[in-house]
């Protein structure tokens, strides 16, 4: 069946340095969303992206999508503390999957 | 627009016992997932449904899970009789349509198996 890792799994960054989790895919996705889970919280949608190397930005956030549509990532410019949680990729082919998650910390 | 409601939000329940979930979607939304979330992993799909077909199964552990969606609208995930290593956050999503569109969480039941 499909298959999504992420990596790292855990990063600890001090306040204003920059962030990056990196989502593979077993299998090439329609396309990938990312979604945001604070602690204690369930997952909140960021974005989705559609098209081979698509790339999109909200604010500090850059996704990007792979030219094969295998792999996604996602970068955060100085970080804040408002940026901790974890951060899923989701895969659509004809099922949803999530990735593995990456967990982020951000020391102040 | 009202969210996506899960009841109950906790539940603590005895190994073998039976315990039931329910799940009311965003109005309109064809596309129903129950997740299930142990601490510290990602959300593993146990059953997607499109309107009330089923889409996907293939991870639902179908010796003591079951789940409907009765109507096409709410949904029922039961667990008989439940093991320790059930014990997990069983969240419910929905998304308008199958592929393609953002799916919205409820808050999820957080299940304790002793």
């Amino acid at each position: 069946g499909q298959q999504v890792m992420q990596i790292p799994q855990y990063q600890h960054v001090q306040e204003g340095e920059d962030f990056t989790t990196y989502c593979n895919s077993s299998t090439t996705l329609s396309n990938i969303q990312w979604y945001k889970q604070r602690p204690g919280g369930h997952p909140v949608f960021l974005i989705q992206l559609v098209k081979s190397g698509e790339v999109k930005k909200q604010k500090r956030l850059t996704f990007q999508f792979g030219e094969a549509k295998k792999n996604s990532s996602l970068h955060i410019t100085a970080t804040q503390t408002t940026d901790v949680g974890t951060y899923f990729c989701a895969g659509t082919g004809n099922q949803f999957y999530f990735g593995t998650g990456t967990s982020l910390t951000v020391i102040p | 627009e009202a969210g996506v409601a899960q009841s109950p939000r906790y539940k603590i329940i005895e190994k073998r016992q039976s315990v039931a979930f329910w799940c009311n979607p965003i109005s309109g939304h064809a596309t129903l997932y129950w997740y299930q979330q142990i601490l510290g992993q990602g959300p593993k799909l146990l059953i997607q449904f499109q309107n009330n077909g089923v889409v996907d199964d293939s991870q639902l552990p179908k010796d003591r899970f079951s789940a409907e969606r009765l109507k096409g609208v709410d949904s029922t995930l039961k667990i008989q009789p439940a093991k320790l290593e059930d014990s997990a956050v069983y969240l419910c999503a929905s998304s308008a349509t199958q592929r393609g569109t953002e799916a919205f969480f409820g808050q999820g039941t957080r299940l304790t198996v002793v």
